[in-house]
């Protein structure tokens, strides 16, 4: 089945400076990739995705790549700001049929500290 | 749009007892998904349905561990008896299955089963 691994599982950056998150999948079949934030306590909640039929997808201050070959895809946060201090988490699914199963990294801790 | 609804928010019981997590999924979606969140093992998929129908319940860790799906607007996650270690946080999502909709969480149930 498939597999995703993270890193890194913390990342502590100044206000304004960019942040990176790499994740790697096993299954070459994988061809939905979306991107989670979770707040302390709180649902997590999809702040953007990327298909396999695109290399990169941007929105405003965030961005996500993708490479297949390599089966890695990052995300890209620039300008960062406190309140992008979360839990960050990158999934992979094969939606087959539209039928879509997610499997998750472990999660990177993000601090944006002011 | 209420988004996905859970019941309880937290529920605390005594191992042994049964436990029943409810989800009521975002009107006019079609698939639904059950999570559960730690911090040793992350968010893992438990089971999932599709017009009401379990596709894949290969992330059920037990047979203490039952789901179900009456109708399209419910879903109950069982556990019985429950131990110690299920103590999780548990979230459903739900999504319209043969769209590029994303998976949408509920705010989870906090479970700690003494």
């Amino acid at each position: 089945g498939e597999n995703v691994e993270q890193h890194p599982s913390t990342l502590s950056v100044q206000e304004g400076d960019s942040a990176v998150i790499k994740c790697t999948y096993s299954d070459s079949a994988s061809n939905y990739f979306p991107w989670y934030k979770q707040e302390l306590g709180k649902r997590p909640q999809l702040i953007i995705d990327i298909r396999s039929n695109v290399g990169e997808k941007k929105d405003q201050r965030i961005a996500v790549t993708l490479n297949k070959t390599a089966k890695h895809f990052s995300l890209h946060i620039t300008e960062t700001q406190p309140e992008d201090s979360a839990v960050y988490f990158c999934a992979a699914s094969m939606e087959d049929t539209g039928f879509q199963k997610l499997v998750f990294g472990t999660g990177t801790r993000l601090l944006v500290s002011p | 749009d209420a988004g996905v609804i859970q019941s309880p928010r937290h529920e605390v019981t005594e191992m042994g007892q049964e436990v029943t997590l409810r989800c009521k999924p975002i009107s006019g979606h079609n698939s639904l998904f059950w999570y559960r969140q730690t911090m040793m093992r992350g968010l893992e998929l438990l089971i999932y349905f599709n017009n009401n129908v379990p596709i894949d319940d290969s992330g059920m860790p037990e047979d203490r561990f039952s789901a179900k799906m009456p109708n399209a607007s419910f879903s109950t996650l069982k556990i019985q008896p429950s131990e110690p270690r299920d103590s999780a946080v548990y979230f459903c999502a739900s999504r319209l299955q043969g769209s590029n909709q994303p998976q949408h969480f509920g705010d989870g149930t906090r479970l700690s089963i003494l």
